[in-house]
């Protein structure tokens, strides 16, 4: 598809289960960030993937959340021992390349995000 | 990081009325904004953006404000429509370790009726 594809786009769990969340850019986009979106609030950044360098990992909110991003393309968000307070929308974003004003690397395509719900 | 925040999280008007909404923003040094418009269940869409060296941009319908003397910025759309409903957000670059991550403000719910 020409967009940013997510899936699942709804995931229900149980307390302490862990989960996997796919993202899936738009091709040729090297750069890819996930937010989380809780009801009625912004979005919260989590991780962000530019290239080859280093995630900026900068806005997990513990060590049971994680992704990696295989081949520079797909991306997984895995969330361990999954909480209550977990349950939000995940939205996952990507840009083309580039990098300052003059490009478009700060217009983000979003995907119409992954609701997960913790029982 | 930026810090961005909006004025009222609810804007209810009558469809062909004007609307604005409004956002400010803490970093001095930031010097390109985004506007996105959320529909209900998908991800946030890029509406119009401004860089710093402008005070005003227009697109279609639509028209982003910025006065970098009281980091403020708006958006206005003209003759709002019922398809003019959504979450709008406005967004900043926060430079992190050289790297560009928008922050994105709270939203504001704009609610047009028929």
């Amino acid at each position: 598809g020409a967009g940013v594809s997510q899936s699942p786009s709804n995931k229900v769990t149980e307390k302490g289960k862990d989960v996997e969340l796919r993202c899936d850019p738009i091709s040729g986009h090297t750069a890819l960030y996930w937010y989380r979106q809780s009801l009625g609030q912004g979005l919260e950044f989590l991780i962000y993937f530019q290239g080859n360098s280093a995630p900026d990992k900068s806005g997990l909110p513990s060590d049971r959340f994680s992704a990696e991003r295989t081949g520079g393309s797909v991306s997984t968000l895995t969330i361990q021992r999954t909480q209550q307070e977990d349950s939000a929308v995940y939205l996952c974003a990507s840009s083309p390349p580039g990098r300052g004003p003059e490009s478009a690397n700060e217009k983000l395509f979003f995907g119409s995000g992954t609701q997960l719900s913790v029982l | 990081g930026e810090s961005v925040g909006l004025h009222l999280p609810t804007l209810s008007v009558q469809e062909g009325d004007n609307s604005i909404i409004n956002c400010a923003y803490s970093n001095s040094a930031s010097d390109y904004f985004i506007w996105y418009k959320q529909e209900s269940g998908k991800g946030p869409q890029f509406i119009i953006d401004i860089r710093s060296n402008m005070d005003k941009r227009q697109g279609q319908r639509v028209t982003v404000l910025l006065n970098k003397t009281v980091k403020h910025l708006s958006l206005q759309i003209a003759a709002t429509q019922p398809g003019d409903s959504a979450v709008y957000f406005c967004a900043a670059p926060g430079a992190s370790g050289g790297s560009y991550i928008p922050t994105f403000g709270r939203g504001t719910s704009l609610i047009v009726h028929p």
